[in-house]
Formats: C-alpha cells, sequence, structure tokens
C-alpha cells in the first residue's frame, strides 16, 4: 500500500515553455501533498505544501509564480513549471502525507531538462 | 541553519555485518523522526519512524534509536544486505495541523560490500 506516482518520469522542454508534472496517492486520499526539489548530491528542499481545496504554502525562496500548485482532489497535485528556464532543471519530487500522524510517501520523481 | 544534521557523507560495511546510520538535531520541538532510503533517480521510500515519545521501534532488519537528551537518533540495519546499498536520509518533523512538515538531512551514502 502507500503507493505514489508521478508522471512524467522524464521532461526535456524548450526554455520559455511550459511544463506540468502530476503527482497521485493512487491507494489512499491525501489531503496534504509536497513538492520538493533536488539538486545532485544534495537533500531534498521542500519548495512548497500542498492542500486540497486551498492554495499552496510556499517555502522561503521559492517563486509562487513560476512554480504553480494545484492539489484539485484528495488524490492529484499537479506542479506547472512556468516559462522554465536552464536553471529549473532539476530532479522533482512529490510526496503525499498518509493518513495517521506523520508518515509520508514519496513518488518516483520527474528529471526535468531545460534546453 | 540546518535543524537536521547527517554528519557522516558515506557508510561502507560488510555484507552480514551492523550498518549504523546517525542523524542529530538541534529542534527539540520537533514530534516524529524518519528514515528514508534512496536509489539515484528515484523518490526516496519510507523506512521506519519514530515517536518523540519513544526510544526505540523495530522493524525486522531496522531498528531506530532515539535520544532525546543528546538530540540524536540511529538506524540500525542488521544484518546488512548489498541492496541496502543507497543514499539513506533522516527526517523530523513538527505536527501543527496545517503546518505539517518534514526537515531532511543530507544524507548518507551506505555501500554493503559483498
Amino acid at each position: 500500500g502507500a503507493v505514489v506516482s508521478q508522471h512524467p518520469s522524464r521532461v526535456i522542454c524548450k526554455s520559455g515553455t511550459s511544463v506540468k508534472i502530476e503527482c497521485r496517492s493512487l491507494d489512499f486520499q491525501a489531503t496534504t501533498m509536497f513538492w520538493y526539489r533536488q539538486f545532485p548530491k544534495q537533500s531534498l528542499m521542500l519548495m512548497a505544501t500542498s492542500n486540497e481545496g486551498s492554495k499552496a504554502t510556499y517555502e522561503q525562496g521559492v517563486e509562487k509564480d513560476k512554480f504553480l500548485i494545484n492539489h484539485a482532489s484528495l488524490t492529484l497535485s499537479t506542479l506547472t513549471v512556468t516559462s522554465a528556464h536552464p536553471e529549473d532543471s532539476s530532479f522533482y519530487i512529490c510526496s503525499a502525507r498518509y493518513p495517521g500522524p506523520y508518515e509520508q510517501y514519496f513518488g518516483p520523481g520527474t528529471r526535468l531538462t531545460v534546453t | 541553519d540546518q535543524q537536521v544534521k547527517q554528519n557522516s557523507p558515506s557508510l561502507s560495511v560488510q555484507e552480514g555485518r551492523i550498518s549504523i546510520l546517525n542523524c542529530d538535531y538541534t529542534n527539540s520541538m520537533f514530534d516524529y523522526f524518519l528514515w528514508y532510503k534512496k536509489y539515484p533517480a528515484e523518490g526516496p521510500t519510507f523506512l521506519i519512524s519514530i515517536s518523540s515519545i519513544k526510544d526505540k521501534n523495530e522493524d525486522g532488519r531496522f531498528t531506530v534509536f532515539l535520544n532525546k537528551s543528546a538530540k540524536h537518533l540511529s538506524l540500525h540495519i542488521v544484518p546488512s544486505q548489498p541492496g541496502d546499498s543507497a543514499v539513506y536520509f533522516c527526517a523530523a518533523g513538527r505536527d501543527r495541523g496545517s503546518n505539517y512538515k518534514l526537515t531532511f538531512g543530507k544524507g548518507t551514502l551506505l555501500t554493503v560490500n559483498p
């Protein structure tokens, strides 16, 4: 149980275009989902917390107009990278809060490359 | 300000022996701690967790110990297997309703040699 999927697993886009990444909890409902970014050989950096039916809460330094997050249902959250630039190239990972005290389950990640 | 620290970037052990991964934290308000395992280009996999009101939690080959006075926790893997080779992240969190989120350490690369 507790499976989280992400789509696509990797995407290459041109600079200036927008890219949407989907995160789904497959076998549980998640009122809260999270979006992380990981740079090579570094830890996971929390970008934003997404609560179903409300606006996302962004961490300090993360541009909310650039990284649009929508959590329209209890099983789906999307991250849209708008007007992508090469510096946005990274590994993006979502997670979903499992019902219960504090466990989070992660998706497999999306490798974004902006050319 | 790094609230969760994993001071050993890497650890190498022999198959069958014990692996001990360490984690220190600075925020005494953390309510719970988790360990995740991560392979390259994949999302982290949840391993085991512990509440701040406990000092030990065991699940199969994995045991997590918490020393609140020292603000230290450790993950023991016994016996270690080559498939355990991965990056291990320690995470800590506070459950304050909508303010729930995890803070991660930088990870420790475990290599289990056959």
